[in-house]
């Protein structure tokens, strides 16, 4: 299965942009890329996914490097609020159709005042 | 989307019992699944959770341990059989469509201490 690795940590102040990399060298040509966060252990939040392009929704952007062997998820206007751990997924599709998802260790991002 | 409902949200048992969580989700979906958080870490995919079938244990669990039963699409459970304070973690039911473009859903989760 595809595996990711994540910085364990980061911090970034209040207001700027947060940038959480994402390494997933082993990825398929047909395996998503997924970003959930997680905070205080209540159930993981989605945040978004991608394939291969660029994506941007009303929480962060995607940046997906041309060989998808890693990825970057964009906070752009972090706020307190933000302060949680994120998890890099890699949707794995096996032969017979079956999925699941391949949670790495996740970065724990602190936003600072 | 879909809202996950996870019962109990919480409980203390003692070691060598037992203990079914059961998981409800609002609208019929095609994949369901469990996971375990253990304090501090990731979350390990336990099995999927198969309607009709046995579900499809990851490396690591069996059904001894972890029997899981799924009767319809909306519905499964998850029984953490013989405890042992190594159980004590976070259980999570987690749902996904069959398109590899949709998001997948996650209750809030069972959280478990063996004494």
């Amino acid at each position: 299965d595809a595996k990711t690795t994540q910085p364990t940590s980061m911090d970034c102040a209040e207001g700027r942009a947060a940038n959480l990399p994402c390494n997933h060298s082993t990825i398929s040509g047909n395996e998503y890329v997924y970003w959930y966060r997680q905070i205080h252990s209540q159930g993981p939040q989605y945040i978004i996914h991608g394939l291969k392009n660029n994506e941007t929704n009303e929480m962060a952007s995607l940046i997906i490097t041309e060989d998808r062997k890693s990825s970057t998820l964009i906070l752009p206007h972090a706020t307190l609020r933000d302060t949680a751990v994120y998890y890099c997924i890699v949707r794995v599709v096996r032969v017979q159709g079956a999925q699941k998802l391949v949670f790495g260790q996740g970065t724990r991002l602190t936003i600072n005042p | 989307s879909a809202v996950i409902s996870q019962k109990p949200s919480r409980d203390i048992c003692q070691r060598g019992t037992s203990l079914t969580i059961q998981c409800q989700v609002d609208s019929q979906v095609t994949m369901m699944f469990w996971y375990r958080q253990q304090p501090g870490q990731s979350l390990t995919l336990i099995a999927t959770a198969n309607q009709g079938s046995e579900a499809t244990y990851e490396s690591g669990f069996v059904i001894d341990k972890f029997p899981i039963s799924r009767p319809n699409l909306t519905f499964s459970t998850l029984t953490v059989s013989n405890m042992s304070p190594e159980d004590s973690s976070i259980y999570l039911c987690s749902v996904m469509g069959v398109s590899v473009n949709t998001e997948a859903f996650f209750g809030q989760g069972t959280r478990l201490t063996v004494v």
